[in-house]
């Protein structure tokens, strides 16, 4: 069936250096996507999200990219901190259907 | 805001016994999400609510899960009888028009 998913299970990145977390998904039809980051012992945190009517959106230190065309999102981080490690997962929804379908989370590790 | 309040944050028992999770979403939320999370499985949804009506149960593994959601504030998911199965994080997660849901910080269940 459709799912979400990602590419690579762990990264590690030298503190100061920009990050670079990818997303592929495979259900066409979604239109809204989100980024969680997962600390240990804690529930999913909101990080950011896009609708598909864009294709780039901007936080702090934060950005989202989402390519429709060949259904990939990614969430940059602009000079890592230690304490953005953790687990981020990408999510994404379907238009009336307001029920989330999350990736299986790729483990960041920020190197002092 | 106190966010999405869960308990309790952590449940032993033993199985064959009744467990009961309880959440308070987020005041205004309409929307309100039941999410069970292990390692094997990541983060699946069990059940969602709009307006204090449930949408989708197609998750709930077993029919020894319910969920009810009496009023605006207040949601239970039961297992009766637990299994060890039945051992993982259990989230609540709040949204309004469904976006943007927001987690609690999850029941830890060990059922022995």
């Amino acid at each position: 069936g459709e799912s979400v998913g990602l590419h690579l299970p762990t990264l590690s990145v030298q503190e100061g250096d920009n990050s670079i977390i990818n997303c592929a998904y495979s259900n066409s039809a979604s239109d809204y996507f989100i980024w969680y980051k997962q600390e240990s012992g804690k529930g999913p945190q909101f990080i950011i999200d896009i609708r598909s009517n864009m294709d780039k959106r901007q936080g702090q230190r934060v950005t989202v990219l989402l390519n429709k065309t060949v259904k990939h999102l990614s969430l940059q981080i602009a000079a890592t901190q230690p304490g953005d490690s953790a687990v981020y997962f990408c999510a994404e929804k379907t238009g009336a259907n307001s029920k989330l379908t999350f990736g299986k989370g790729i483990t960041l590790s920020v190197r002092p | 805001d106190a966010g999405v309040i869960q308990s309790p944050r952590h449940e032993v028992t033993e199985m064959g016994q009744e467990v009961t999770l309880r959440c308070k979403p987020i005041s205004g939320h309409d929307y309100l999400f039941w999410y069970r999370q292990t390692m094997m499985r990541g983060l699946e949804l069990l059940i969602y609510f709009n307006n204090n009506v449930p949408i989708d149960d197609s998750g709930m593994p077993e029919d020894r899960f319910s969920a009810k959601m009496p009023n605006a504030s207040f949601s239970t998911l039961k297992i009766q009888p637990s299994e060890p199965r039945d051992s993982a994080v259990y989230f609540c997660a709040s949204s309004l028009a469904g976006l943007r849901d927001f987690f609690g910080q999850g029941t830890r269940l060990t059922v022995v």
